[in-house]
């Protein structure tokens, strides 16, 4: 059985950073694509940040590129997001997600996440 | 960068068929995956490449694609089934969620 363990979250002021890490168990991890997905208190789910299994292929949203850095260690099955310069609206819960396959590189691409984990909790407040 | 439009809210009586559309982003050009997240839970993949399903997805749910407009039906709707649905696509080394359709099963 597939398992997703974020750890990381809590609470910090803006400008500061925060690692957050997600253990992954129950399947190859080198397999597949990994991506993090966020959502803020009683919002929708948005895609964060996504990676390849050899780490190759990154993509970003828009709203998150340059601040933050999405990376594995295929070693310890552990998937990783850097955030960087930490604002308000990054407030959100974060979510480890496994791609069905590797990363979409493009727009014909029938991949979609079939395991999530719980989320850890990132608030950013003075 | 796309957008995608969910209406925010369906509502349906038991045993009714639901149905939540999602449009935008040159639709007809992409493969649509649906999710639904319950209160308190993280998100579940219900539909992908447009009409197919995961296993252990029941075949009341059911997804299809014409033009810029994807849409998810439910048949047979039971409390079970309320919670939010998002749609999601991909772009190149990216991919976009819609804002959410918050089905109530009245």
């Amino acid at each position: 059985e597939v398992h997703l363990v974020e750890s990381g979250g809590g609470l910090v002021q803006p400008g500061r950073s925060l690692r957050l890490s997600c253990a992954a168990s129950g399947f190859t991890f080198d397999n597949f694509a990994m991506h993090w997905v966020r959502q803020a208190p009683g919002k929708g789910l948005e895609w964060v940040a996504g990676i390849d299994f050899t780490s190759r292929y990154i993509g970003y949203a828009d709203s998150v590129k340059g601040r933050f850095t999405i990376s594995r260690d295929n070693a310890k099955s552990s998937l990783y997001l850097q955030l960087n310069s930490l604002r308000a609206d990054d407030t959100a819960l974060y979510y480890c997600a496994k791609d069905i396959s590797g990363f979409c590189t493009n727009h014909v691409c029938s991949n979609y996440f079939d395991s999530w984990g719980q989320g850890t909790l990132v608030t950013v407040s003075s | 960068s796309f957008d995608l439009t969910q209406p925010p809210s369906v509502s349906v009586s038991p045993g009714q068929t639901a149905i939540i559309t999602c449009s935008g982003g040159r639709l007809g050009d992409r493969f649509v995956s649906w999710y639904r997240q319950k209160p308190g839970q993280s998100p579940v993949a219900v539909i992908y490449q447009d009409d197919k399903r995961p296993s252990g997805i029941p075949d009341r749910f059911s997804g299809s694609s014409s033009g810029p407009t994807a849409t998810l039906t439910i048949s047979e709707t039971q409390a079970m089934d309320e919670g939010d649905y998002y749609c999601q696509a991909w772009g190149p080394s990216t991919t976009v969620f819609g804002g959410g359709t918050k089905l109530t099963v009245l």
